[in-house]
């Protein structure tokens, strides 16, 4: 069964980093472009941003929103996707999704919060 | 940065035809994607490259594009396709962007 499970999401003060993790299982997760799309609560999907895969030498593109704050990573060995968000801000509160176009996950929630 | 423009609802009758539009920029030089997100639940991926449909999504799902407008159609229209709907394209920028989100609304 294809599968993307997303962990460590958590409040976090203003200020702080998290990382978020997503999980991939029943695919070839080497050779797909792995996204991160997050929704604030009553709000539209917004794309965070991707990582592509060895064949693009793994390279990243960002919304502009996160762009220099967040990094996403991915170890292929593990068939992992990472999310590491850095000076996190209120408006940064949403579910974190991980997908692959085709296939989400339930994602994880992120509260930005003092 | 780059817009997609869709109406914020769409009502529709009970085996009627739903009809949700995106408009953007130079959208007909690229592919448009749907994806239907019903309450509680991850979106679900119903059309690609315009008007592909996934395995697994039903028939009564049609997308097509004309000029810059693309266009999802829901022949048919059942209760359980009450959700939101959001199309998505890729910007000049390299930038994946999504619709404004339309909700269907099944009288």
């Amino acid at each position: 069964e294809v599968q993307l499970v997303e962990s460590g999401g958590g409040l976090v003060q203003p200020g702080g980093s998290l990382k978020v993790s997503c999980e991939a299982s029943g695919f070839t997760f080497s050779g797909s472009s792995m996204h991160w799309v997050r929704q604030a609560s009553g709000k539209g999907l917004e794309w965070v941003g991707r990582t592509r895969s060895k064949d693009y030498n793994f390279a990243t593109e960002y919304a502009e929103s996160v762009r220099g704050r967040f990094t996403i990573s991915r170890d292929d060995s593990k068939n992992m996707a990472y999310l590491e968000m850095n000076s996190l801000k209120s408006e940064d509160t949403a579910v974190y999704y991980c997908m692959r176009m085709d296939v989400w996950g339930k994602g994880t929630t992120v509260t930005v919060s003092s | 940065s780059y817009d997609l423009i869709q109406p914020p609802s769409v009502s529709v009758s009970p085996g009627q035809t739903a009809s949700i539009t995106c408009s953007g920029d130079g959208l007909g030089d690229k592919y448009t994607c749907w994806y239907q997100q019903k309450p509680g639940q991850s979106p679900v991926l119903v059309v690609y490259q315009d008007t592909q449909r996934p395995s697994g999504i039903p028939e009564r799902f049609s997308g097509s594009i004309s000029g810059d407008t693309a266009t999802l159609t829901i022949s048919g229209t059942q209760p359980v396709d009450e959700a939101d709907y959001y199309c998505q394209a890729w910007a000049s920028s390299a930038l994946f962007v999504f619709g404004t989100g339309t909700k269907v609304t099944v009288l």
